[in-house]
């Protein structure tokens, strides 16, 4: 079965401080890879979606990017935090063309 | 552009009863998927039921119909014999198909649910 392992759970980080959230899938290959972002009590927004190695696309000018170094990993950066960037981070993969997104546990980021 | 609209941000039930939660779209895209996820207050997100734009018939899944109108472009999501468990934020997501393996998924607002005893 397919599994998303997304760390850390929580972050608290400095404002101006850089950040490296990783995402690990397994029991799949060559998966369809997002991260999404949630503010406080709103819903999801689509940051970056990565098709293959290497491959990624952003769907919101921001501060933070996006890497696909291997196959079954994916990394949300950040050179310098912002208050702003602060929120709950899902990374989620799209195994096959008819079957639902799945989900990692999240990260909560805190920017002080 | 793919748009999805909840408009409830609220609601409350009484348990055992059923409730719908709202849900429409809007693609210029023939071929797209619907779903709707669970996200209790721990965050995770929980997948619940879907529908394809060509099926035929609603989806179901236990408690959880998806009530499927095409022609007004809405995917309301009906919890029969509401539970305490049930309260949570509810999402409708759209996922469009596209060549390339490109699939772009949506979320709306969401709408939060409280199942009262």
């Amino acid at each position: 079965s397919q599994t998303i392992h997304q760390w850390p759970a929580t972050l608290v980080q400095p404002v101006g401080s850089p950040l490296s959230l990783e995402c690990t899938v397994e029991g799949t290959s060559n998966p369809n890879l997002y991260w999404y972002r949630q503010a406080a009590g709103r819903g999801l927004q689509l940051l970056f979606y990565s098709v293959g190695i290497g491959q990624i696309s952003s769907e919101v000018p921001q501060n933070l990017s996006a890497s696909r170094p291997q196959d079954r990993q994916f990394i949300l950066s950040s050179k310098k935090l912002l208050l702003s960037d602060s929120g709950f981070y899902l990374c989620a993969l799209l195994g096959q063309a008819n079957s639902p997104l799945h989900f990692g546990n999240g990260t909560r980021l805190t920017v002080t | 552009a793919q748009k999805i609209t909840q408009t409830q941000p609220g609601m409350f039930v009484q348990e055992k009863e059923a409730v719908t939660l709202d849900c429409t779209y809007d693609t210029s895209d023939p071929s797209y998927g619907l779903f709707w996820y669970k996200q209790p207050s721990s965050g995770e997100m929980i997948f619940l039921i879907y529908q394809g734009s060509y099926d035929q018939q609603n989806a179901t899944e236990g408690r959880y119909s998806l009530n499927f109108q095409k022609a007004r472009k809405s995917a309301n999501l009906v919890i029969s014999a509401s539970q305490l468990g049930d309260s949570a934020m509810y999402f409708c997501a759209m996922r469009e198909l596209r060549a390339g393996g490109y699939n772009k998924l949506i979320f709306g607002a969401g709408t939060r649910l409280a199942v009262h005893p």
